[in-house]
């Protein structure tokens, strides 16, 4: 079975202030992994995905993250905080398992970015 | 194009009541999924289905929690005898393909049960 940990359920920043939040997870085999953020009273938004290709991924709104099997880590960054980030996200895991790969998501608990002024 | 739409988007019921959550995913799309985000939680998987098959229920939490999927398109949850523990967003989600293909999430049944 696999799992996900973030760490951090309220991350606050300034506006233009790095964003970093965090994810580990755990897998017995090669995981896919997912972040996804969720605005109020919407439903998830994709941001980005790793499955196996460049370690390094970047996704939408400019945030990006990297894949470090090493730590067991997949942490969300993005160098420039806006406004409009502030949202919940989720760091999500799934393995290559037939035809459910990709959508029998298991989700962290969420963190909760707040952007200041 | 349409996103994933479900219905209603709040509904309050009484402990004890049935209810019926409806989905309707993205046209063309083979696979959905449903999942329950309890407050301050993250989504939890419920069940999928590739077209009317339901190939994975082993999120249901009891035998209370039913969905279908009759003709491969509009799916419903159906929740029998509601008890306050079954409070929580109900999520849709489809996909284009059986697999490597990316989750279209709806907004989500806000149920609240009393």
């Amino acid at each position: 079975a696999q799992s996900v940990t973030q760490l951090g359920s309220h991350v606050s920043v300034s506006e233009g202030a790095l964003v970093l939040l965090r994810c580990n997870y755990s897998s017995s085999v090669p995981p896919y992994l997912f972040w996804y953020v969720q605005y109020p009273n919407q439903g998830l938004q994709l941001l980005l995905k790793y499955t196996s290709a460049a370690t390094l991924v970047k996704g939408i709104n400019g945030f990006e993250a990297e894949f470090k099997k090493s730590e067991t880590s997949f942490h969300l960054t993005k160098p420039s905080a806006h406004m409009s980030d502030a949202a919940e996200y989720f760091c999500a895991v799934t393995i290559n398992a037939g035809g459910t790969s990709y959508g029998k998501l298991t989700f962290g608990q969420g963190t909760i970015l707040t952007v200041h002024p | 194009g349409a996103g994933v739409s479900q219905s209603p988007r709040y509904k309050v019921a009484k402990r004890g009541q049935d209810v019926a959550l409806r989905c309707d995913p993205i046209s063309g799309h083979v696979s959905l999924f449903w999942y329950q985000q309890a407050l301050g939680q993250g989504p939890e998987f419920l069940t999928y289905f590739q077209n009317e098959a339901q190939l994975d229920k082993s999120g249901l939490p009891s035998d209370r929690f039913f969905a279908e999927r009759p003709e491969g398109s509009v799916s419903t949850l159906k929740i029998q005898r509601t008890q306050q523990e079954d409070s929580a967003v109900y999520l849709c989600a489809s996909s284009l393909r059986e697999s490597n293909s990316p989750l279209h999430f709806g907004n989500g049944t806000r149920l609240t049960v009393t």
